[in-house]
């Protein structure tokens, strides 16, 4: 089975910009995390989709938005691009969304902010 | 609110000899605790978790992790470290409650650095 896959995996852009990242998860699994990744605050959580519906959310500002399609694939986007943003964003996949199961991760999209 | 911390930045051990990554987590009910590992430019790889049930956990790649309640820890363990496990190790818990099925929180991370 395939795993997890994020597009793009590198992403140059420049601040005031915005940026979609997409994420596939694994064939028949139905949750999606989004989680972001820097040296300073280590890994955070994003948002969470089930089912075409924002389940949870991070402590992260509007600019942060993101949304399930009906094959469960992913989508987030950020918009007003700051330095800050620079980061790894990586995506994980589960079959449904309960406590017990585990997430699987895709490679992870790094993206710099200019 | 719920958390998890992995005391040691970094560990070293030498090829051959047993490793230990700790974690220790604070939590309002019974966790769930999850081991994840990094390399360079990858994504994150599922070790092993717990759940319930036997406090040592086996997983992947010839780890294993016990879990101590009293202690509130969740110790990646290994008997015999290859340099092939140098990477970045994550210790997670899951929080749930209303609305929080899916979160992971992660502990800042250890560095393993596995010396031939």
């Amino acid at each position: 089975k395939a795993g997890v896959t994020q597009t793009p995996r590198y992403l140059i852009k420049t601040r005031g910009q915005q940026v979609t990242l997409s994420c596939s998860p694994i064939s028949g699994h139905r949750s999606v995390s989004w989680y972001q990744q820097t040296p300073g605050q280590g890994l955070q959580f994003l948002f969470e989709y089930f089912s075409e519906t924002q389940r949870n959310k991070g402590n992260f500002p509007g600019r942060f938005s993101g949304r399930q399609f009906s094959n469960s694939r992913s989508e987030m986007n950020v918009s007003t691009l700051e330095l800050g943003d620079s980061a790894l964003y990586l995506c994980a996949s589960s079959l449904l969304s309960q406590g017990q199961e585990t997430q699987y991760f895709g490679p992870g999209t790094r993206l710099l902010v200019l | 609110a719920q958390s998890v911390a992995q005391p040691e930045d970094q560990v070293n051990v030498a090829e051959g000899n047993p490793l230990t990554v700790k974690c220790t987590y604070s939590v309002s009910g019974n966790p769930y605790l999850f081991w994840y590992v990094q390399y360079p430019n990858r994504g994150l790889q599922f070790l092993l978790k717990y759940i319930t049930g036997d406090n040592l956990v086996k997983g992947s790649y010839g780890f294993e992790a016990e879990f101590n309640k009293s202690q509130t820890s969740f110790h990646l363990k290994k008997p015999s470290a290859l340099v092939s496990d140098s990477a970045l190790y994550f210790c997670a818990v899951r929080e749930f409650g209303s609305g929080n099925t899916g979160k992971l929180i992660f502990g800042q991370g250890t560095t393993l650095q596995v010396k031939p």
